[in-house]
């Protein structure tokens, strides 16, 4: 059974720090992996989509790497902004019906 | 592009009702959509995933007549809480999908609707 997990639960650093999100995995057998963001009673956004051939994936501020051999993911974000306080999302989709398992995620806070 | 509206946001209602929450693509085909549960500071939880036009496929633990899905057309899908208990209030979220089985296309997400049941 695929079990991910997210470390740090929670996170607070300063405006303008960059910082390191981890994501692990047991099963290395994945499609891809995706990390989202969830703002308080929200619902998902999508930020990034490995597929299990690559090895990072980038868009804006956001650089995410796989490992998947290791069943290790990183979300590295740059130059953080309190607009970027939420809870990071990681999940891999795998198994035999292919689903979505998530962590349990980060919660970060950005202070001004 | 993509985007994924779930209604309602929020219900509150008695106990013994029974409570539907719509789920609809708005600019792309849902060939694939699921339904998550989740609770406080927890993991969403796949309930069940369903194809257009076929039955869904529910995940273990997850009653199929307490939670009625119908997934019509390739844009709609609705999850019905029948006769709600206390113990069904959460955090519902479906997401959808424009491929199926193995997919390269990432999910997206709706809003989610805080379902309290008194």
């Amino acid at each position: 059974k695929q079990e991910v997990t997210q470390i740090p639960a929670a996170l607070s650093v300063p405006e303008g720090e960059n910082l390191v999100l981890n994501c692990s995995f047991t099963d290395s057998a994945i499609y891809n992996l995706q990390w989202f963001r969830q703002d308080p009673g929200k619902g998902l956004t999508s930020l990034l989509l490995i597929q299990s051939s690559q090895r990072e994936q980038t868009s804006g501020r956001l650089n995410a790497s796989l490992d998947k051999s290791s069943g290790r993911s990183t979300l590295y974000i740059a130059a953080s902004q309190p607009g970027d306080s939420a809870t990071y999302l990681c999940a891999v989709r795998g198994g035999s019906n292919y689903k979505l398992t998530f962590g349990k995620g980060t919660l970060l806070t950005v202070n001004p | 592009g993509a985007v994924v509206s779930q209604h309602p946001s929020w219900v509150i209602c008695k106990s013994g009702t029974s409570v539907k929450i719509e789920c609809r693509s708005l600019d792309f085909q849902a060939t694939t959509m699921f339904w998550y549960r989740q609770f406080p500071k927890q993991s969403l939880m796949l309930m069940a995933t369903s194809n257009e036009g076929s039955k869904a496929t529910y995940e273990q633990g997850v009653e199929k007549d307490k939670f009625l899905i119908n997934h019509a057309s390739l844009t709609l899908s609705t999850l019905t809480v029948t006769s709600a208990h206390p113990e069904d209030s959460s955090f519902y979220i479906c997401s959808a999908s424009q491929g199926t089985g193995v997919s390269n296309q990432p999910q997206h997400f709706g809003d989610g609707t805080r379902l309290s049941i008194l």
